[in-house]
């Protein structure tokens, strides 16, 4: 079964810090890549995608992730973390089989002051 | 703002009440969505609409039904619920159902507490 993993389940750091969220995916077709943030009590926003082209992909709030093909990978990276930044962090993958839409369990990223 | 408007907000009902939960988008996405989701998980697909049809029915219980009156509306109608129904209801849409054409957009949600 096609899965998406998030290992880091929850996250603590203190502002300024650099932030990696790890995500790998399991399909070996072709996909397209998601982040999504969600702030406390707030609805899924998109903070990135990935379709093709540059693998590098730049993103709102200064988020970025880099889509690695040979690890199946697309993390999520922010140089220097907010407080602001506190919510749930979700990949996701779009795969051409079926058009299935699969997202990862989340990662809830803690910015302490 | 988001393009998917879903209401209401917030929704209490008893297990005996017959309630439904609104979407619309006016983006001429052909794809529309509901999901649900718990606190701190990730969203779980209930249905799939694809140009007003019902493509995909993810083993939902009969008390939830889903209707598509037209392109840009998607409803769920909510018959007899279960305490443990109480969740996010999100709705989203997309372009398509082809990979080129998934990209998710979500609404709000419906906070949905049974009683």
């Amino acid at each position: 079964a096609q899965s998406v993993s998030q290992h880091n389940h929850h996250v603590i750091l203190s502002e300024a810090a650099s932030l990696e969220l790890g995500c790998n995916y399991s399909y070996g077709g072709t996909v397209n890549l998601f982040w999504y943030v969600q702030y406390p009590g707030q609805h899924l926003q998109l903070l990135l995608k990935y379709f093709s082209g540059d693998p590098l992909v730049k993103g709102i709030k200064g988020f970025e992730a880099e889509f690695i093909k040979s690890k199946f990978s697309f993390n999520l990276r922010k140089p220097s973390v907010q407080w602001s930044d506190t919510a749930e962090y979700f990949c996701a993958v779009n795969a051409r089989t079926g058009n299935q839409f699969y997202f990862g369990t989340g990662t809830s990223l803690t910015v302490i002051p | 703002d988001t393009e998917v408007t879903q209401t209401p907000k917030h929704l209490v009902m008893g297990m005996t009440n017959k309630k439904s939960l609104k979407c619309e988008q006016h983006m001429g996405h052909r794809a529309m969505y509901w999901y649900k989701q718990k606190a701190k998980k990730p969203p779980e697909l209930m249905f799939v609409y694809s140009y007003e049809k019902l493509s995909i029915n993810e083993s939902v219980p009969s008390r939830f039904s889903p209707e598509c009156p037209n392109s840009s509306l998607l409803n769920l109608h909510l018959h007899a619920l279960q305490p443990e129904d109480s969740a996010l209801y999100l709705c989203a849409s997309s372009r398509g159902v082809g990979i080129s054409r998934g990209n998710r957009t979500f609404g709000s949600g419906t906070r949905l507490t049974v009683v």
